[in-house]
């Protein structure tokens, strides 16, 4: 059975940084992308970016690049996001999912971590 | 980037109507790279349709997709209470990968 397992809950204060992290299970963790999806409360998705775990190769979306770090540990089947200088447009849920490399669709996703900004 | 601009925003319907779903592409995709997916309140969200037409794992057979080009819907042959939900479309085409705005879907 895939399983991605994500890191729970989060409250952080405005100008700090927080890594979540993702656990894969139930399949070659690096034979998929894993993908990261942003939604704000009462909002649409927003694709953040994916990583390839098989090489650590990323693409971000281009608002993501210089708030979002992808990284992977094949040794512990783990993906991590780790966001920076946050703001309160940061607080959101985020999802990590995974798509095969030539098609990008989601069928399996995280249960989402929420992240609330907050002094 | 492709914008996906989904239509309606919401819906009401009544249980056993039929209602569907448009999403309008800004460049043409490719129709294996265009999917749906039903969200729930406090849910991830799940894969109905993959590849504009085809139905994910345990979809009943009253959700389909169609369309090509820069043109798709997303159709429920018969709501039911259990399909109230937002729904979105995403490309899988191009990077940045993008989804719709949403399509939330309410009962009578």
């Amino acid at each position: 059975e895939v399983l991605l397992q994500q890191s729970g809950a989060e409250l952080v204060r405005p100008g700090s940084s927080v890594k979540i992290s993702c656990k894969a299970s139930g399949y070659t963790f690096t034979d998929y992308y894993m993908h990261w999806v942003k939604q704000r409360p009462e909002q649409g998705l927003v694709w953040i970016g994916r990583i390839n775990p098989a090489n650590g190769n990323t693409v971000y979306a281009e608002k993501f690049k210089s708030k979002a770090t992808l990284t992977a540990d094949k040794s512990s089947n783990t993906a991590y996001m780790q966001l920076s200088s946050l703001t309160s447009e940061d607080t959101a849920t985020y999802f990590c999912t995974r798509s095969t490399l030539s098609h990008r669709w989601f069928a399996y996703w995280g249960q989402g971590t929420l992240v609330t900004v907050s002094s | 980037a492709i914008v996906l601009n989904q239509s309606p925003s919401s819906i009401v319907a009544s249980q056993g109507e039929k209602v569907t779903i448009t999403c309008r592409a800004s460049s043409s995709i490719s129709s294996n790279y265009l999917h749906w997916y039903q969200q729930k309140p406090g849910a991830f969200p799940k894969l109905v349709i993959y590849s504009t037409s085809y139905r994910a794992s345990g979809i009943p057979s009253r959700f389909s997709g169609s369309g090509s080009g820069t043109s798709y819907s997303f159709t429920i042959s018969r709501v039911e209470a259990e399909d109230v939900a937002t729904y979105y479309c995403q490309q899988g085409s191009s990077n940045p990968l993008t989804f719709g705005s949403g399509t939330k879907l309410e009962i009578k």
